[in-house]
């Protein structure tokens, strides 16, 4: 099953921030935070990844939560191709190449309007 | 672009067939993914290979028998598949094993089976 938890779907306007938000409770202290995002017809996209500090890079801020039991995904100024299936998910830094952390959830959906 | 290629982008097939799917990476790598994505449901992880040795199968069918001869390919050959097999199937390919290590997505092969 996977350890994170996110809205179905969630709607925003161009050229306005997005919050896209992850729960993740049962997070271990050797986890990573990794965002993907997949557009229509596509294979998934790396965005944006983290262990403890925010980060930021040209695509995304990683915010996370002091006690790491949650994160926010970030997008400054949406525009209508940021419309995307956004994945959160965990991975251990110790993981040895194993299966651990490769498991994606059903994401959430956004929707960018005009 | 994330160079990764995989061909064919499509593929229609009946159940008697037998197809094989193709991954290919010059990034360096050393893991490769199979991933099955079908309608509306997540991703789900078929295989993982480290350094050419497969290190998972999460309980796929043996219809779908995967192939690593070297560090840059990796495919899929497939035989007497169902209907429900038709889906998305994604590679992907990872510098390392270390959970900092982003995954970078092929296109993937839509497939259908007759």
């Amino acid at each position: 099953d996977a350890k994170t938890t996110q809205p179905n779907s969630m709607e925003s306007n161009e050229e306005e921030p997005v919050h896209l938000p992850c729960n993740h409770s049962t997070i271990s202290g050797t986890d990573y935070i990794h965002w993907y995002r997949q557009l229509p017809s596509q294979g998934p996209e790396y965005v944006i990844h983290g262990l403890t500090s925010n980060v930021n890079n040209r695509m995304a801020s990683l915010a996370i939560a002091e006690d790491r039991k949650s994160s926010t995904l970030i997008l400054h100024r949406a525009t209508l191709r940021d419309a995307a299936v956004y994945y959160c998910i965990l991975r251990d830094q110790y993981s040895g190449g194993g299966a651990d952390g490769l498991t994606f959830g059903k994401g959430t959906h956004l929707i960018i309007q005009p | 672009e994330t160079g990764v290629t995989q061909t064919p982008r499509h593929l229609v097939m009946g159940m008697t067939n037998k197809k094989s799917l193709k991954c290919e990476q010059h990034l360096g790598h050393n893991a490769m993914y199979w991933y099955k994505q079908s309608a509306k449901k997540p991703l789900e992880l078929m295989f993982v290979y480290n350094f050419k040795e497969q290190t998972e199968n999460n309980s796929v069918p043996s219809r779908f028998s995967p192939e690593c001869p070297n560090s840059s390919h990796l495919f899929l050959h497939l035989h007497t598949l169902q209907p429900e097999d038709s889906a998305l199937y994604l590679c992907a390919s990872v510098p390392g094993t270390s959970g900092r290590d982003e995954q970078f997505f092929g296109p993937g092969t839509r497939l259908t089976v007759l």
